[in-house]
């Protein structure tokens, strides 16, 4: 089945700074989806992206499908921003397959 | 507003006592699933459904059963519930295929199984 590698898996950041999450997956895929879980467990649906670039406020991504990664950023990072990212993707009727996610600490 | 819906949010239950989760859609979406999500394993896909009266197991239906009599709904049952069966567990939906077929989750119904 196809694999979902996310890196880093654990990253701590100060209030006000940047960062790139990466995604890579294995096998060609129709749909890729970025979420966040947020301290209190619930699953938010950043993006839905199998392609292109997209961006809502501060968060933006990019899936380059042809070399199988998709990029998560985060731009001037708040608190709040804190919790587990996860990619996400499937091909067809496939399950939805999860990566095991980055753990993001967002420090004031 | 375009939801899935989970009931309970909170259950802490005993050994052997049935219980159901209940979990709704209101996007009329054909393929619904239903997740367990537990530390260092991640989210893991319990049992799906493409369709009313049409379902099939995940990685781990060992312990569970679901049924789709309405496309709306998609229960979760612990016939005869055990402690490693404690876990975070999330309801999901999407369309079947096509443009679109993003995946949308409910709020997550945590289980303790004493």
């Amino acid at each position: 089945g196809i694999q979902v590698e996310q890196s880093p898996p654990d990253l701590i950041l100060q209030e006000g700074a940047n960062s790139t999450l990466r995604c890579n997956f294995s096998d060609s895929v129709n749909n890729l989806q970025w979420f966040h879980q947020n301290p209190w467990g619930q699953l938010i649906n950043l993006f839905y992206i199998p392609s292109g670039t997209k961006q809502n406020g501060r968060l933006s991504a990019t899936t380059v499908a042809t070399e199988r990664y998709s990029l998560l950023y985060i731009s001037s990072s708040q608190t709040t921003d804190s919790g587990v990212y996860f990619c996400a993707v499937h091909s067809g009727n496939t399950p939805l397959v999860f990566g095991k996610g980055t753990r993001l600490s967002v420090i004031a | 507003e375009a939801q899935v819906t989970q009931n309970p949010r909170y259950l802490i239950t005993v050994t052997g006592k049935k219980l159901t989760v209940t979990c709704s859609q209101n996007m009329n979406h054909e393929y619904m699933s239903w997740y367990r999500q537990d530390p260092g394993l991640g989210l893991r896909q319990i049992y799906y459904s493409m369709n009313v009266e049409v379902t099939d197991k995940g990685d781990v239906p060992e312990g569970y059963k679901v049924s789709r009599k309405e496309k709306r709904n998609f229960p979760l049952i612990l016939e005869s519930p055990s402690p490693n069966q404690t876990s975070l567990y999330f309801c999901a939906s999407r369309r079947l295929a096509g443009v679109g077929n993003e995946q949308f989750f409910g709020p997550g119904t945590r289980l303790t199984v004493l």
